[in-house]
């Protein structure tokens, strides 16, 4: 398996329930985000990892909660979500931002 | 925060027909790359740019990074079906982060 996996694919979930997004990373990269892309909106980054430590929160809520417990892995940890935060959350990996980031397929979330 | 604009928001063409679209900055940009989405999935790098004035080709797309570092280009010769989808513009923004455009949306009539 290579390149950037994320599961799953898609999700409904309540604005009480607590969930996880899973994101794995067969490239040997140090670095991995999170992004989320609304509709008509451009891609908003929400957390970047370096080396498993957290580099970077671009003022997200504390409803999402990131973990990285390696370089191949990142976890995204929500609960009580609010409609609004329904969209497409992406993972991404990179070994050098000037090289690119790489995504995975992305996990749609829908909150009811 | 950097921004980046992306024009036009989207394209109507005939299958066969070139394409052209392109990514303006306040800001001066050292790394240009771009980006496309297909419906439902994560975005495919294209592109890297690292120069000014550089010019890149991947197959029927040709990039180029302006020679005042605050644009870029990019072009799809004789477009076919696959070639839909939403096309990104990217910059890094630190040492760490990428600032996209908003996307130019392409869609191809047989």
């Amino acid at each position: 398996e290579t390149g950037v996996t994320q599961t799953p694919r898609h999700l409904v979930m309540g604005m009480t329930n607590k969930k996880s997004l899973k994101c794995e990373q067969h490239l040997g990269h140090n670095a991995m985000y999170w992004y989320k892309q609304s509709a008509k909106k451009p891609l908003e980054l929400m957390f970047v990892y370096n080396f498993k430590e957290q580099t970077e929160n671009n003022s997200v809520p504390s409803r999402f909660s990131p973990e990285c417990p390696n370089s191949s892995h990142l976890f995204l940890h929500l609960h009580t979500l609010q409609p609004e935060d329904s969209a497409l959350y992406l993972c991404a990996s990179s070994q050098g931002i000037r090289l690119g980031a790489f995504f995975g397929q992305g996990t749609r979330l829908t909150v009811v | 925060g950097q921004q980046l604009n992306q024009s036009p928001q989207s394209m109507f063409i005939q299958e066969g027909e070139d394409v052209s679209m392109n990514c303006t900055s306040s800001s001066i940009f050292n790394t240009w790359l771009w980006y496309k989405q297909d419906p439902g999935e994560g975005p495919v790098l294209l592109i890297a740019l690292y120069k000014a004035g550089e010019l890149t080709s991947n197959g029927r797309l040709t990039a180029q990074f302006g020679i005042t570092r605050k644009d870029s280009f990019l072009n799809i010769s004789a477009s076919i079906p696959s070639d839909v989808g939403i096309y990104f513009c990217a910059g890094p923004q630190g040492a760490q982060k990428l600032v996209f455009g908003q996307g130019t949306r392409l869609t191809i009539n047989p």
